[in-house]
C-alpha cells in the first residue's frame, strides 16, 4: 500500500528564515511526487510535480527536491503570504490516483 | 476556466437526512476524484471515474455513500442516510487522465448534526 508520511507536522518560522518541509513515501513504483498547497478554507492548489530521482523545480521562493525515498519543499527567506499548509502526494505505477500526506503547517511570522 | 466547481460550499443538516454534494469538473478532463478531508485522517480517496466510468470505489466508507456521474461535466456525492461522523470537507477533483496533476475544487464544508 502507498504511504506518504510529511514532517514536522507544524512550523513556525520568522520571515526570512529558511527551512525546508520532508516528505518520505512507500510505493510499489513512483509514477510522479506532487506537492500541493492549501490556504484555509480553500481546495488545494497544486505546484510542482517530480519524476525522477535527482530531479528539482522552482517557484519563487519554493524548491521541491526528489531522492528516492523522500522529497525536500525548501523555503529560501520566506514571507507571510507563504503560510499555508503544504501537502506531498506520490502517484504509483499502477496508475492509482494520488496518495495524500497529512501536510505540514506552516506559519511565517512577520 | 474556472476550474472545478462545487457546491453548495457548506452544508448543515441533521442526522438521518439525506446529503447531496456536487461537482462540475474542468472542461476537458477526464478523470474525477471524491476525497474527504479530515484532521485525524487527512485527504482520503473515496472514488474515482475515467470517462464517467466508476474506476475504484474501494474508498468509499460504508453503503450509505454513492457517487454518479451521469456525463462529462457533473458528478454527485450521496449520503444516506448521514450521521455525525460524516462531517468533514469534501473535495472534488478532476484531471486529464488519472496520472497527471489533479486540480481541485473549493470544497464542501458538511456538518451533521
Amino acid at each position: 500500500e502507498d504511504q506518504v508520511t510529511q514532517s514536522p507536522e507544524a512550523l513556525r518560522l520568522q520571515e526570512g528564515e529558511s527551512s525546508s518541509l520532508n516528505c518520505s513515501y512507500t510505493v510499489s513504483g513512483l509514477r510522479g511526487l506532487f506537492w500541493y498547497r492549501q490556504d484555509p478554507g480553500k481546495g488545494p492548489e497544486f505546484l510542482f510535480t517530480l519524476y525522477s530521482a535527482g530531479e528539482e523545480k522552482e517557484k519563487e521562493r519554493l524548491k521541491a527536491t526528489l531522492t528516492k525515498k523522500e522529497s525536500f519543499l525548501h523555503i529560501t527567506a520566506p514571507k507571510p503570504e507563504d503560510s499555508a499548509t503544504y501537502l506531498c502526494a506520490v502517484q504509483s505505477s499502477g496508475n492509482t490516483p494520488l496518495v495524500f500526506g497529512k501536510g505540514t503547517r506552516l506559519s511565517v511570522i512577520a | 476556466d474556472a476550474g472545478v466547481i462545487q457546491s453548495p460550499r457548506h452544508e448543515v443538516t441533521e442526522m438521518g437526512q439525506e446529503v447531496t454534494l456536487r461537482c462540475k469538473p474542468i472542461s476537458g478532463h477526464n478523470s474525477l476524484f471524491w476525497y474527504r478531508q479530515t484532521m485525524m485522517r487527512g485527504l482520503e480517496l473515496l472514488i474515482y471515474f475515467n470517462n464517467n466510468v466508476p474506476i475504484d470505489d474501494s474508498g468509499m466508507p460504508e453503503d450509505r455513500f454513492s457517487a454518479k456521474m451521469p456525463n462529462a461535466s457533473f458528478s454527485t456525492l450521496k449520503i444516506q442516510p448521514s450521521e455525525p461522523r460524516d462531517s468533514a470537507v469534501y473535495f472534488c477533483a478532476s484531471s486529464l487522465g488519472a496520472v497527471t496533476e489533479a486540480f481541485f475544487g473549493q470544497g464542501t464544508r458538511l456538518t451533521v448534526v
